[in-house]
């Protein structure tokens, strides 16, 4: 079965400043995506980013950028010029392409400071 | 608005007392699921549904039940619910293919003494 990793239960940043969350996951399928969610204080989640794993090339969106490692299974999500808006707590997800469970980390509570 | 519906939003309850929570989304979306978030432990996935009456256990299935009788429609069901169950519970739908992300509901603070 796939796990999804976050070591980190909390972190900070300055506001900014850039910062780099991490993810590992454990798959034997070849095919899957991966994705940022973002869960600030309303409860909402919110797709931050999405990565296939048969593209080479990271995904970006604005301040958001992923560094992801195909073969040591690592899928972490950097964010730059951090803002206040920013803090929330942050999930990696795993969705398989062989059937359509998606896994989810424990998550990462972020915090930026003023 | 493309969206996903939960309700309640907030529930106290007792022990045994038989309860249901509601998810609906007008996005057509033949995927649906049951997610559970806890502290320290992200979320975790109950139950899934991959279209009109098809209904998958997720990872922590234990004490809940689901059905899909309509597409918009994916109620969870705890027949005789614990204080174990005590959870934020999450509906989120997409379509059917693994590259689509998935839309969630606002969530379910559900407590049971």
């Amino acid at each position: 079965a796939q796990t999804v990793t976050q070591s980190q239960p909390e972190m900070s940043v300055q506001e900014a400043e850039t910062v780099t969350l991490s993810c590992t996951y454990d798959t034997s399928e070849n095919n899957y995506y991966l994705f940022w969610y973002k869960q600030p204080p309303s409860r909402q989640m919110i797709l931050v980013i999405r990565q296939e794993a048969y593209k080479q090339q990271n995904a970006t969106e604005n301040r958001f950028s992923v560094n992801f490692q195909k073969a040591a299974k690592s899928f972490s999500l950097k964010i730059s010029d951090s803002q206040l808006g920013d803090t929330a707590m942050y999930f990696c997800a795993f969705r398989g392409n062989n059937n359509n469970d998606m896994r989810f980390g424990a998550g990462t509570r972020l915090t930026v400071k003023p | 608005e493309a969206q996903v519906t939960q309700n309640p939003r907030y529930l106290i309850t007792v022990t045994g007392k038989k309860l249901t929570v509601t998810c609906s989304q007008n996005m057509n979306h033949e995927y649906m699921s049951w997610y559970r978030q806890d502290p320290g432990l992200g979320l975790r996935q109950i139950y899934y549904s991959m279209n009109v009456e098809v209904t998958d256990k997720g990872d922590v299935p234990e004490g809940y039940k689901v059905s899909r009788k309509e597409k918009r429609n994916f109620p969870l069901i705890l027949e005789s619910p614990s204080p174990n169950q005590t959870s934020l519970y999450f509906c989120a739908s997409s379509l059917q293919r693994a590259s689509y992300e998935q839309y969630f509901g606002p969530g379910t603070r559900l407590t049971v003494t």
